[in-house]
């Protein structure tokens, strides 16, 4: 398996733009993360989806940030409009429910600048 | 509301000893806990997962332990190698739906 896929791999941007980041979870998973990594505030969990339904976005700091899940090989995580606080690192990771509750996997990530 | 620490923030030893890093979660309800490896400027790599019925998991070097009446984890690192430096993360899967995460400890290994 090619592990859970994410896009782009680096983002540059102006404040003010859309940014859309994906995410290709693990063949057979049904558990999908996005998380955000900073210096200041570590790794946050921002919204998961089981069975590509959203269950709890209550980690997404602004409707100016949207989640979607329109199938169980695809995700995405949209930024609009993007301001330069968004910079960050945002993972991607699923797992899956079956058979217990089992370990997640990461994807590399997407470092995103807002300049 | 679940709360991870860990310590020690940084921690820098020679090549060749043995190491414990320290995980601790405020809410003992939890599934399982998850031991992670994130070298800088790439993602997460899962080292071991610990079921709430399991006392410990070994993985090579690696062993983890968990006790959940105090709440805490450990990380048991034998006989160090400067490959191990690296940041360590613990995350505990909370209620079964996610996971929340301890800030890490920041590992060096001096050859």
């Amino acid at each position: 398996d090619a592990g859970v896929i994410q896009s782009p791999r680096h983002e540059v941007t102006e404040m003010g733009q859309e940014v859309t980041l994906r995410c290709k979870p693990i063949s057979g998973h049904n558990s999908l993360f996005w998380y955000r990594q900073t210096m200041m505030r570590g790794l946050e969990l921002l919204i998961y989806f089981n069975n590509n339904v959203p269950i709890d976005d209550s980690g997404m700091p602004e409707d100016r940030f949207s989640a979607k899940m329109p199938n169980a090989s695809f995700s995405t995580l949209k930024i609009q409009p993007s301001e330069p606080r968004d910079s960050a690192v945002y993972f991607c990771a699923s797992r899956s429910r079956d058979r217990g509750y089992n370990e997640q996997f990461f994807g590399p990530g997407t470092r995103l600048t807002v300049l | 509301k679940q709360e991870v620490t860990q310590i020690p923030a940084a921690l820098s030893v020679p090549e060749g000893e043995n190491l414990v890093l320290n995980c601790s979660f405020t809410d003992s309800a939890i599934y399982n806990l998850q031991w992670f490896r994130q070298d800088p400027g790439k993602g997460l790599t899962s080292l071991l997962l610990i079921q709430s019925s399991q006392r410990e998991q070994t993985s090579g070097r690696l062993n983890a332990s968990l006790d959940k009446s105090s709440g805490r984890s450990t990380l048991y690192i034998a006989a160090s190698q400067p490959g191990d430096s690296a940041t360590y993360l613990c995350a505990v899967d909370n209620y079964g739906q996610n996971f929340v995460f301890g800030p890490g400890t920041r590992l060096s290994v001096l050859p």
